[in-house]
C-alpha cells in the first residue's frame, strides 16, 4: 500500500547526541503523527501535529508539521539509552470524522550507544 | 487517558483451529477501531476498518471471511483468524480512534503462533 518516505531508516548515535528524522510525502495530509515502538509491543503516540507550521514539544522530544503539508519532522534531544527504539511516522489524510485510515513510513531505527 | 488493551498477548495454536483477539478501548468509546498486521522489521499493514454496529471494511487483499471482525459496543473490537495456518502468524495490533481528535491510540499487540 501506499507508506510515507522516512529517513533514515536507521541511526547509530551516542548518548547524549541530539537526533533528527523526518517522514515527505506527495500527498497533503491534514495530521501528522508520530509513534514509538518497542520490540514486542504497540506504537505508544509521542506527539500528534493538527496544523500546517505547527511545532509541538513533549519533553524532549519535538516535532512539526510542514508548511506544505507533505512533511513532517521529530527531533529528539539529548538521547538517553530508553530511547531506543522504532519511530514511525504516521500522516492521516482524511477531515474529522472520517474514517480517519493511517499511511505509516518505514520506520526509524534508534540505537543509543552509553 | 486513551488507553488500549489487547488480550491475549501471546497465543499458539494448531493449524486449522480459529483463534479470537480482543480489543478494548478502557477510558474512552471508540466507534471506529483498526486491526493492523506487522511482520518482523516492518511497518504497520491495516487489515481492516472496525465500525460499531456496522460491518467491518476491508482493505484490499485481506479475506473478510478469513479474518472476521465483530465491534459489538463501543469499547470492544474482536478479530477472529479463522481456520488458521502456519502463514497467519504475525503481530496483530488494533487501535482505537478517539472522536474528537481523530486520533489513533494503539493496543500492545497480540503474537500468534500457528504450529
Amino acid at each position: 500500500g501506499q507508506q510515507l518516505n522516512q529517513n533514515p531508516q536507521s541511526m547509530f548515535i551516542q548518548e547524549g547526541e541530539d537526533v533528527s528524522m523526518n517522514c515527505t510525502s506527495s500527498s497533503i495530509f491534514n495530521t501528522w503523527l508520530w509513534y514509538k515502538q518497542d520490540p514486542g509491543e504497540g506504537p505508544v503516540l509521542l506527539i500528534a501535529l493538527y496544523k500546517a507550521g505547527e511545532l509541538t514539544s513533549n519533553g524532549r522530544l519535538t516535532a512539526q508539521f510542514g508548511i506544505t503539508r507533505k512533511d513532517s519532522f521529530l527531533n529528539i534531544s539529548a538521547s538517553i539509552p530508553s530511547d531506543v527504539g522504532i519511530y514511525f511516522c504516521a500522516g492521516q489524510g482524511r477531515k474529522l470524522g472520517s474514517q480517519g485510515n493511517l499511511i505509516f513510513g518505514k520506520g526509524t531505527k534508534l540505537s543509543v550507544k552509553p | 487517558g486513551a488507553v488500549v488493551s489487547q488480550h491475549p498477548s501471546r497465543v499458539i495454536c494448531k493449524s486449522g483451529t480459529s483463534v479470537k483477539i480482543e480489543c478494548r478501548s478502557l477510558d474512552f468509546q471508540a466507534t471506529t477501531m483498526f486491526w493492523y498486521r506487522q511482520f518482523p522489521k516492518k511497518s504497520l499493514m491495516l487489515m481492516a476498518t472496525s465500525n460499531e454496529g456496522s460491518k467491518a471494511t476491508y482493505e484490499q487483499g485481506v479475506e473478510k471471511d478469513k479474518f472476521l471482525i465483530n465491534h459489538a459496543s463501543l469499547t470492544l473490537s474482536t478479530l477472529t483468524v479463522t481456520s488458521a495456518h502456519p502463514e497467519d502468524s504475525s503481530f496483530y495490533i488494533c487501535s482505537a480512534r478517539v472522536w474528537t481528535t481523530d486520533t489513533q491510540y494503539f493496543g500492545p499487540g497480540t503474537r500468534l503462533t500457528v504450529l
